[in-house]
């Protein structure tokens, strides 16, 4: 049973085109994020949510935008895509309702933009 | 805001040897240091974290050091395998701010 998952695992699309990913988690967790991992494997915080409230919104162009419909879904659609939103999206989710604590990470998704 | 500074970025150790990885971080506040493992194809994956209240943890062959003073904390890896072979990232939780902030990522290769 897998902990948290994101579909799709690859995305293929051309630039301009709009484009969603999605996260479940099936943990009981109350925090969600979306990290950005570029071609250098840099982790980067894009957003979170906690029990469906944007507890964080680092500076992300607003063509990505965030959606929680309830605390064990988090999407993420994103408009207008450009070649440099090519990376690698992780979803993960933690316990705390703080936040920040022992994370777990889905398994990525590949976005290319061509 | 936090800083995470990760070294090396490759670090390429014989079979059965040891491996250290290092952070450093500028806020002095932060209160969580986790570690994660990143195989090739996956996420990362939790494998050890400290709080800032404790100097040092160690779970079989992996251990993590914490000196708040200098403000950086370490990586052990001890009896290397060849499926230690992964990319490792240190983070850092400030504190009131409810996310982590990531090191740049270490490419570790076990030779055998």
């Amino acid at each position: 049973d897998t902990a948290v998952s994101q579909t799709p695992k690859y995305l293929v699309t051309q630039m301009g085109n709009d484009k969603s990913i999605k996260c479940e988690q099936n943990l009981g967790h109350d925090t969600m994020y979306w990290y950005k991992q570029d071609s250098k494997k840099f982790l980067k915080i894009m957003f979170s949510y906690n029990n469906k409230e944007l507890i964080i919104n680092e500076t992300v162009p607003n063509r990505f935008s965030p959606k929680s419909p309830d605390k064990a879904h988090l999407n993420l659609h994103i408009n207008s895509l450009e070649l440099g939103d090519s990376a690698v999206y992780f979803c993960a989710s933690s316990p705390y309702s703080l936040g920040g604590y022992g994370y777990t990470f889905g398994s990525g998704t590949r976005l290319t933009v061509v | 805001g936090e800083n995470v500074e990760q070294h090396p970025s490759t670090l390429s150790v014989q079979e059965g040897d040891s491996a250290v990885i290092k952070c450093t971080y500028s806020d002095s506040a932060s209160n969580y240091f986790p570690w994660y493992k990143q195989e090739l194809g996956k996420g990362p994956q939790l494998i050890i974290d400290i709080r800032s209240n404790v100097g040092e943890k160690k779970d079989q062959r992996i251990a993590v050091t914490l000196n708040k003073t200098a403000k950086h904390f370490s990586l052990h890896i001890t009896e290397t395998q060849p499926e230690d072979s992964a990319v490792y990232f240190c983070a850092a939780r400030p504190r009131g701010a409810q996310k982590l902030v990531f090191g740049q990522g270490t490419r570790l290769t076990i030779n055998p």
